[in-house]
């Protein structure tokens, strides 16, 4: 079955930019189906931050305003997060998850493991 | 945005208990509403969609109900791997938005 594998860097500096990965394993990423980041912040709930279609189409949460920006590589099978000026409120465990759609709903039906990712200077 | 509102934020039960937990939408989602369960260390399960849809290989003690504005998840005779924190979620409209969650403790 699908599988999806969150990688990057455990430790981002003020300022700079978060970059994760997420491999897709046991199926294509050109399935019909769009691809999502989801983060937790500590102590703190689940906030969508955008997803993907496999042909490139992409949706934001506006809350993170133009910071945000998410790819996918078909060659590759996976799917690219990219968030610029971070600061400590970035800190969270990412996941990214697949989207799935049925006539009367989407919904996240695989997740990876997530991935924590700290801003610290 | 669509906010999303539940309630309570935290519970605490006793295995063999039955809980209901409330979701209410600051506008209508139709049945774009999904339930998902968080233990913590491990990813979101997503176990009901379409408000009542059960997943598959999700028991059957777990039943969501409602459409528009308010759901409700119940899960009957509560099991020891049931204490998590359930998340609501709609999908009708962008941004997606989660409720805060609720947090199931053991009593």
């Amino acid at each position: 079955q699908v599988q999806l594998q969150e990688s990057g860097p455990g430790l981002v500096r003020p300022s700079g930019t978060l970059s994760l990965t997420c491999v897709v394993s046991g199926g294509s990423i050109s399935n019909r189906n769009w691809w999502n980041w989801v983060r937790q912040s500590p102590g703190k709930g689940l906030e969508w931050m955008g997803d993907i279609s496999h042909s490139g189409s992409a949706n934001y949460n506006p809350s993170l305003k133009s910071r945000v920006s998410i790819s996918v590589d078909k060659a590759k099978n996976l799917v690219s997060l990219r968030l610029n000026s971070v600061t400590v409120a970035d800190t969270a465990v990412y996941y990214c998850a697949r989207g799935n759609t049925s006539d009367w709903d989407y919904y996240m039906d695989v997740w990876g493991k997530g991935i924590p990712v700290t801003v610290s200077s | 945005d669509i906010q999303m509102t539940q309630s309570p934020s935290s519970l605490s039960a006793s295995v063999g208990d039955r809980v209901t937990i409330s979701c209410r939408a600051s506008q209508s989602v139709t049945s774009y509403l999904n339930w998902y369960q968080h233990i913590p260390g491990k990813s979101p399960r997503l176990l009901i969609s379409a408000a009542s849809s059960l997943q598959s290989g999700v028991p059957s003690r777990f039943s969501g109900s409602g459409s528009g504005t308010d759901f409700t998840l119940t899960i009957s005779n509560l099991q020891p791997e049931d204490f998590a924190t359930y998340y609501c979620h709609q999908s009708l409209d962008i941004p997606y938005s989660f409720g805060q969650g609720t947090k199931l403790e053991i009593k």
